[in-house]
């Protein structure tokens, strides 16, 4: 079993439909949370990191962590077509030196 | 602007042949990483360094190896190029250990490397 599953998609919203994106681990050990989007042919680059269980807010985009069932999500609001990319959670134990442990990625699309 | 750049970006090999992959970063980072990425497995970890003459191996470090002689660069060598080996490889550097409140711990990527082994 993989210590971080991530469903791989392809994930195909129409433009403005909320986007809901999950990943579950098995390491309880783990704290530090977060989710890189990547475009095609391009390097992922982060989208938002939290060290915490519960929630976190950035302009349409929010992380959610629930620790106790080992399950991170990210929704993402009001989708723009410049949202269509692959994206990957990555998750690490704390002062692991930057050691993250990645999903799979979940492409999604958003149909104009 | 500081950036972290690979090359070559698409690099066609035979299966037996030595080739290396060269990242340079400019953002003075101590840490720098390779990942290869394949469809079904995401991003694998290879190696990684925290600083000069230090090299670690991570998940998927079997026939490759790296060296760090400066902070800026780390280059991978494929000694004996595989097929299995065809694939995308990124490199990333980060400012150091989680341990510091103020260090989000993002790795910054580089834009990639495909590299096929026929």
């Amino acid at each position: 079993q993989k210590e971080v599953e991530q469903d791989p998609g392809p994930l195909s919203v129409p433009e403005g439909a909320i986007v809901s994106l999950n990943c579950t681990y098995s390491n309880s050990a783990f704290q530090y949370f977060m989710w890189y989007r990547q475009y095609s042919r391009k390097g992922p680059e982060l989208l938002m990191y939290t060290y915490s269980s519960g929630n976190k807010e950035d302009g349409r985009f929010t992380a959610q962590v629930d620790k106790s069932s080992k399950y991170i999500s990210l929704f993402i609001r009001d989708s723009q077509p410049s949202d269509s990319a692959t994206y990957l959670c990555a998750i690490a134990v704390w002062a692991a030196g930057n050691k993250l442990t990645f999903g799979g990625g979940t492409r999604v699309l958003v149909k104009p | 602007d500081a950036e972290i750049t690979q090359s070559p970006r698409h690099k066609i090999t035979e299966t037996g042949r030595q080739v290396t992959l060269a990242c340079h970063q400019t953002w003075n980072h101590n840490n720098m990483f390779w990942y290869r990425q394949d469809l079904g497995h995401g991003l694998r970890l290879i190696h990684y360094s925290y600083g000069v003459q230090d090299t670690n191996k991570g998940e998927v470090s079997d026939g490759y190896s790296v060296s760090r002689s400066n902070t800026e660069d780390l280059p991978l060598t494929l000694e004996s190029a595989a097929s299995s080996q065809t694939s995308v490889y990124f490199c990333a550097s980060s400012e150091s250990s989680l341990a510091g409140i103020s260090n989000t711990g993002e790795l910054f990527f580089g834009e990639g490397s495909r590299l096929t082994v026929l």
